[in-house]
């Protein structure tokens, strides 16, 4: 059982490329979230996905986009990479609908990304 | 927004000490949770309580609704419980979690 994957684990980007960290588990949770986490700072929200189908803002929805591609996959995609978006993303599920309160969240192992 | 601040940022103890890690937050919640971030970077669910008191194993946390304050404690501390210890809130209204920066314990041997 492996739980919430994602991939890439370290990736480096030039200023003004683009990719896709991809996140999926196997727990069938209805539930999605992508995080960063930044020195000095908490895990912030950048979006999350409340069920299948589904995907809404978080705190930090700004230069990215998420696609829930099906009830197992949620992927997170960096249109145009900037400085300001180096960090450690992690990818979260939980098995209740909504923002995740009142389930335990599963994370993934994150992803570290440095934009130059 | 919720202001979550944990204390102490840091803490270094000897294996076997009991461990105190503290949580306040500023404004009414309907859950909080504790989590555990592995010197390996990965993050691990540790309690989710809303009232009272929970326990698993050596690890115990407890909330003061009233006070708008929690502990997470370790009793018999080992060097495995090395790493970040982060408190996460959701909030009344839009039950989005607000994280606390963590505390990093370190335990000698």
């Amino acid at each position: 059982n492996a739980g919430v994957t994602q991939t890439p684990k370290f990736q480096v980007l030039k200023t003004g490329q683009s990719m896709t960290l991809q996140c999926a588990q196997d727990m069938n949770h209805n539930s999605m979230y992508w995080y960063r986490q930044d020195p000095g700072m908490g895990l912030r929200l950048i979006y999350y996905s409340a069920s299948e189908g589904t995907t809404d803002k978080g705190e930090v929805p700004n230069g990215y986009n998420v696609s829930r591609l099906n009830k197992r996959e949620f992927s997170l995609r960096l249109e145009s990479a900037a400085p300001s978006q180096t960090s450690v993303y992690f990818c979260a599920s939980s098995p209740s609908r909504g923002t995740g309160s009142y389930s335990p969240l599963h994370f993934g192992n994150g992803t570290r990304l440095t934009v130059t | 927004k919720n202001e979550v601040e944990q204390s102490p940022q840091n803490l270094t103890a000897q294996e076997g000490e009991f461990i105190t890690i503290n949580c306040s937050y500023s404004v009414g919640i309907s859950a909080l949770h504790w989590l555990q971030q592995h010197p390996g970077g990965g993050i691990v669910s540790l309690f989710m309580l809303s009232s009272g008191k929970k326990k698993h194993g050596r690890l115990i946390a407890t909330i003061n609704i009233q006070e708008k304050h929690s502990s997470l404690h370790i009793t018999a501390s080992h060097p495995r419980d090395s790493a970040v210890y982060i408190c996460a809130v959701s909030n009344f209204g839009n039950e989005k979690l607000t994280f606390g920066t963590g505390t990093r314990l370190t335990i000698i041997p």
